[in-house]
């Protein structure tokens, strides 16, 4: 079957970085999305990987191995804005995009 | 209209009864989807349409259907709405499918009674 395994929720400090994993087995594989969620909105993407190694965009960097069927999204510099939910998806060998259930993000002051 | 649109905001509905959830895009987007939303699971794809006059089936179709008469509109309707169904509804495009980033609406608050 298809699985994405991800955290259920993940607290850090305002200023400090934090890693969300993200482990998948899907159907074939076309690549891994990051999506952010706040709270009663919609998803917004923030980054997609194919090939193995490490993007960076500002302060987030997202992460894929994919022998490993693994991936992680890097948040540095934490504020208070980035407290969210965080989607982990792959995108299966149709095409589809199979979803983690989220990752809730808790910054503290 | 900038990005994409849906309506209602949200709707409390009686089981049984028929509704459609509108969703509609400006972005000449030609692929777009129709996402559920339960707490504690991932988004979950109900249909897709890869362009306009296409549709397909996603993850979990049943009770629902869809049509795209054209590039900018993608109703999902229920055609007998059941408790099984109260969900945050999303509706997604994309330029052209496959890998490209899907855009999300502000999504529907529904609920069957």
């Amino acid at each position: 079957g298809q699985n994405i395994d991800q955290p259920t929720e993940m607290t850090a400090t305002e200023g400090a970085i934090v890693q969300i994993n993200c482990t998948y087995q899907t159907s074939g594989f076309n690549g891994l999305f990051w999506y952010q969620q706040h709270a009663g909105e919609a998803p917004t993407f923030l980054s997609y990987n194919v090939l193995d190694g490490l993007e960076e965009k500002g302060r987030f960097s997202s992460f894929l191995s994919r022998s490993k069927g693994y991936s992680y999204l890097l948040l540095k510099e934490l504020q208070m804005k980035d407290s969210a939910s965080y989607l982990c998806a792959s995108l299966d060998s149709n095409y589809q995009l199979i979803w983690g259930a989220g990752t809730k993000l808790i910054i503290k002051p | 209209i900038a990005g994409i649109t849906q309506a209602p905001t949200s709707q409390i509905l009686a089981a049984g009864r028929r509704m459609t959830l509108r969703c509609t895009q400006d972005m000449r987007h030609n692929a777009m989807y129709w996402y559920r939303q339960d707490l504690g699971l991932g988004l979950r794809l109900i249909h897709y349409s890869n362009t306009a006059g296409t549709t397909g089936k996603g993850e979990v179709p049943d009770g629902y259907s869809v049509s795209r008469a054209n590039t900018d509109d993608f109703p999902l309707t229920l055609a007998s709405a059941v408790p099984s169904q109260t969900s945050v509804y999303f509706c997604a495009s994309s330029k052209a499918g496959g890998e490209d980033t899907q855009y999300f609406g502000p999504g529907t608050r529904l609920t069957v009674l």
